[in-house]
């Protein structure tokens, strides 16, 4: 069955501190993998985007990881902020189609 | 800056009522999608389309419809309202298989 599995599913850390989130996928064929992050009662907005051939990439200090072998996935979030207080979704494209498979997410608290 | 413009960020509709859920996108993309969202769920994808008057069913088309007389617009439609289909549904729109680009999103209550 095609899933993708996110962890933890909340996190609430302090500003200042980093943070690391989980993501495990079994969609094959894989094409890409996104991240999303989506503030409360707004739409996702994407952070990165790697393809299979890609191990790393940084937006800012957000640095996200795949390892196509594992399947697996880490949105690592560097020096947080209250603004980094959202919803943090994985997303997997299906190769050669439309179709993407969305995990539930990590709910990221920064406190003061 | 890329837009995606969801006509209304809250509705409340009665069991039965016809609703109308409008998006507009004015970046000239091929692709649009609706997606429901659901507490403990992912995005789960109503309906794609993937040009104008083209439309292909999701994981959860039942009880609903969609319509895409122009490349810009595309509309979900509730026959019938009924009180599972409370939930906030998200458009998107894509240019082939890039980022999707998400509007706010409407919540959407059936009473």
């Amino acid at each position: 069955k095609n899933q993708v599995e996110q962890s933890p599913q909340s996190l609430i850390i302090l500003e200042g501190k980093n943070c690391t989130l989980q993501c495990n996928y079994t969609v094959s064929p894989f094409s890409n993998l996104r991240w999303y992050k989506q503030d409360t009662g707004r739409g996702p907005v994407s952070l990165t985007i790697m393809t299979f051939s890609e191990n790393t990439k940084s937006n800012g200090r957000y640095t996200a990881t795949l390892d196509a072998d594992t399947k697996q996935s880490s949105l690592h979030i560097t020096a947080s902020q209250l603004s980094d207080s959202a919803s943090y979704i994985c997303v997997v494209n299906f190769s050669g189609t439309y179709k993407y498979i969305f995990g539930t997410g990590t709910r990221l608290k920064v406190l003061a | 800056d890329v837009k995606v413009t969801q006509s209304s960020r809250y509705l409340v509709k009665r069991t039965g009522e016809k609703v109308f859920l409008e998006c507009v996108q004015d970046m000239d993309h091929e692709n649009m999608f609706w997606y429901r969202q659901d507490p403990g769920l992912g995005l789960r994808l109503i309906y794609f389309s993937y040009d104008v008057k083209m439309k292909e069913k999701g994981d959860i088309p039942e009880g609903y419809s969609v319509s895409r007389e122009k490349k810009e617009r595309f509309s979900l439609i509730l026959e019938s309202a009924s009180t599972n289909q409370t939930s906030m549904y998200l458009c998107a729109s894509s240019f082939e298989g890039n980022i999707q680009y998400f509007g706010a999103g409407t919540r959407l209550s059936v009473l």
